[in-house]
């Protein structure tokens, strides 16, 4: 079945920097784009970032534009979120999230599944 | 605020019809599927509607999703205790580029 596996959160200080993985599997990994999508605690969920099947395209929040970058590796079935420049109103728990529709370039609000989330802190 | 408008809370007795409404604008819901998640307590969301009104394998058939215009719905109809939880809406926005969420239901069953 398909699994999503994050890793990689912990505790920083404002202005660092961490990077998330998440390890796919269960699924054709290269043929499917990937959503990162976080909730502050107690919050409701915000979508952070979207990158296609292949790499070509990726979409940000705005609340991260320039600072948080997604990549994957397809050889390693692995999606990955570096943040830098960290604020405290960036942590959160981080879900990793599937589009169910291969090989699209288009962005919509379907996520399914969801990993099980690493919570990032951001705090002096 | 959230750029998807939900009622915080909503609540029923078991066996009660629940309805959440989403409210959007013609730059998301009017034009754009609309999503609906169930997150539990304590764990990830899961995927509940898709396309406003299709249901995942899975999915109970208590669960239905609507949309009319620039709103959308999401009924619970034979309320159980186990559908306590945080429901949430999502679509894509134009105007931001992005997708937005609603605020989140939370759902007390009596």
């Amino acid at each position: 079945q398909v699994q999503l596996v994050e890793s990689g959160g912990g505790v920083v200080q404002p202005g660092g920097s961490l990077r998330l993985s998440c390890a796919a599997s269960g699924f054709t990994f290269s043929s499917y784009g990937m959503h990162w999508v976080r909730q502050a605690p107690g919050k409701g969920l915000e979508w952070v970032a979207f990158i296609r099947y292949d790499g070509s395209n990726k979409y940000y929040a705005d609340s991260v534009k320039g600072r948080f970058t997604i990549s994957r590796d397809n050889s390693k079935n692995t999606l990955y979120l570096q943040m830098s420049s960290l604020r405290v109103e960036d942590t959160a728990i981080y879900y990793c999230a599937k589009d169910p529709r291969p090989t699209v370039a288009t962005i919509t609000g379907w996520f399914d599944p969801w990993g099980q989330g690493t919570l990032v802190t951001v705090s002096s | 605020q959230s750029v998807l408008t939900q009622p915080p809370s909503a609540s029923g007795t078991p066996g009660q019809r629940v309805p959440i409404s989403c409210s959007g604008s013609s730059s998301n819901i009017g034009t754009y599927y609309v999503y609906w998640y169930q997150q539990l307590p304590g764990t990830a969301p899961r995927l509940l509607i898709y396309r406003n009104d299709q249901r995942p394998s899975g999915v109970p058939d208590r669960f239905s999703g609507s949309k009319s215009g620039t709103s959308a719905s999401l009924a619970i109809s034979g309320l159980r205790s186990e559908d306590e939880a945080d429901y949430y809406c999502a679509a894509w926005d134009d105007s931001l580029s992005g997708v937005v969420f609603g605020g989140g239901t939370k759902l007390t069953v009596l």
